[in-house]
């Protein structure tokens, strides 16, 4: 299976300042269709998770456009341009292009410093 | 709107059975795959298994294979999975989520203890 490895898995970050996520595969992710199928997900405490992102840049209808994603093959980043208070959580890199065995990220949990 | 709402949890004991639910509407549901992802407790999402739209391609975690078992009802809008010869290490919310994780579910807590 591919192995999905994220950084760092604690991100403490001041209100207003940006933060920056790492994932990298073991595999590369480029499909035979031609697309990457590298998703970003947020859970917030006590909820389901949201994706914020598919396809390696993709914002999803209502993410905000603090949230950017990008990368290719095996290395990809979130960014989210400044920090807001709503984004405490946890965020989640997914490979869905070997979709045999679709396979998640750690998780990298960022908090409010 | 999009639901996708799961039942059918609950505490089971070692080596036993439970059955999940996931009733979903407000798409076309015979259209979509559909996924099932556990999390344990204060743990990470971890996929469980995939079901295509019409039910003909099934794949599952080295993890479930062979104890549990994805379906679905395009009639019934709806998604199942047996799980059977539970372990203790299967305590867990378990989230149906729509292809590519558009859409998930409230989840459904599993907690296998004797």
């Amino acid at each position: 299976d591919v192995v999905m490895t994220q950084s760092p898995l604690s991100l403490p970050v001041t209100l207003g300042q940006p933060a920056s996520i790492s994932c990298r595969s073991s595999q590369s992710l480029v499909h035979s269709d031609g697309n990457t199928y590298l998703n970003w997900f947020q859970q917030r405490p006590g909820q389901s998770p949201r994706r914020l992102i598919y396809k390696v840049s993709n914002r999803d209808s209502g993410v905000p456009d603090r949230f950017s994603g990008s990368g290719s093959g095996t290395d990809f980043t979130l960014k989210i341009s400044r920090v807001e208070a709503e984004d405490v959580g946890v965020y989640y890199c997914m490979q869905g292009t070997h979709w045999r065995a679709i396979t998640f990220g750690q998780g990298t949990r960022l908090e409010i410093k | 709107e999009v639901q996708l709402v799961e039942s059918g949890g609950g505490l089971v004991q070692p080596g036993g059975s439970l059955r999940l639910s996931c009733a979903a509407s407000g798409f076309t549901f015979s259209s979509y795959e559909m996924n099932w992802v556990r999390q344990a407790p204060g743990k990470g999402l971890e996929w469980v298994s995939y079901i295509s739209s019409s039910g003909s391609t099934i794949y599952y975690a080295d993890s479930v294979k062979g104890r549990f078992t994805i379906s679905r009802d395009n009639a019934k809008n709806s998604l199942y999975l047996q799980m059977n010869s539970l372990r203790a290490e299967d305590t867990a919310v378990y989230y149906c989520a729509r292809e590519g994780g558009t859409y998930w579910g409230q989840g459904t807590l599993v907690t296998v203890s004797s």
